[in-house]
């Protein structure tokens, strides 16, 4: 079974800084998809980014970029120049394209940026 | 293009009731997944429905059970209702084709069981 891990339950950085979140994850699957979602006060799970397994290219979405380790099963996520509206739970995700097409989810890490 | 919506946005019973929740994907969208988020537990995937036919279920109960209609709209139904059944049940959609490994999630409803 598929496993992830968020090693940072809380994080919380000044306004215009870059943070960067943690993930691991465990697999023997070799094609996977792995994502970040962003749940704010709201409760809307919103994905940010997502990475494919086979590209060794990582992913970016404007200020959102990631760091896709496959050897180590890291998967870690870079905000930079950190805003306000960027505030919320942020969870890792696992996809596997074995079987059942199901999310397995980190316990989340909860960023705070202050003003 | 409309989100995601799910019905009621809370949602509270007594033991032993039965829970219906609703959930309506993105247009286009054929398949829906439903995802508990309880406190201490977090994410965990519930049941996922794919053109009519339940596709796979999570580590859950048989009271937990749902439907998927033929406009690809889904229920949930959650029989004899226990304490631990209170959390957030999160709704999903994603469409085939080259980005059908994405799935978009609906705001939840707060289910709460006393």
């Amino acid at each position: 079974a598929q496993t992830v891990t968020q090693s940072q339950p809380e994080m919380s950085v000044q306004e215009a800084e870059t943070v960067t979140l943690s993930c691991t994850y465990d697999t023997s699957e070799n094609n996977y998809y792995l994502f970040w979602y962003k749940q704010p006060p709201s409760r809307q799970m919103i994905l940010v980014i997502r990475q494919e397994a086979y590209k060794q290219q990582n992913a970016t979405e404007n200020r959102f970029s990631v760091n896709f380790q496959k050897a180590a099963k890291s998967f870690s996520l870079k905000i930079s120049d950190s805003q306000l509206g960027d505030t919320a739970m942020y969870f890792c995700a696992f996809l596997g394209l074995q079987g059942a097409q199901k999310l397995v989810f980190g316990q989340g890490t909860r960023l705070t940026i202050n003003p | 293009e409309a989100g995601v919506t799910q019905s009621p946005t809370h949602l509270i019973k007594t033991r032993g009731q039965q829970a219906t929740l609703r959930c309506s994907p993105i247009s286009g969208h054929t398949s829906v997944y439903w995802y508990q988020q309880a406190l201490g537990l977090g994410l965990q995937f519930l049941l996922w429905y794919d053109e009519g036919e339940e596709r796979n279920r999570g580590n859950f109960p048989p009271r937990f059970s749902g439907r998927q209609f033929p406009n690809y709209s889904s229920e949930l139904n959650v029989n004899a209702l226990e304490l631990e059944d209170s959390a957030l049940y999160l709704c999903a959609s994603n469409k085939p084709g080259q980005r059908r490994y994405e799935q978009y999630f609906g705001p939840g409803t707060r289910l709460t069981v006393t």
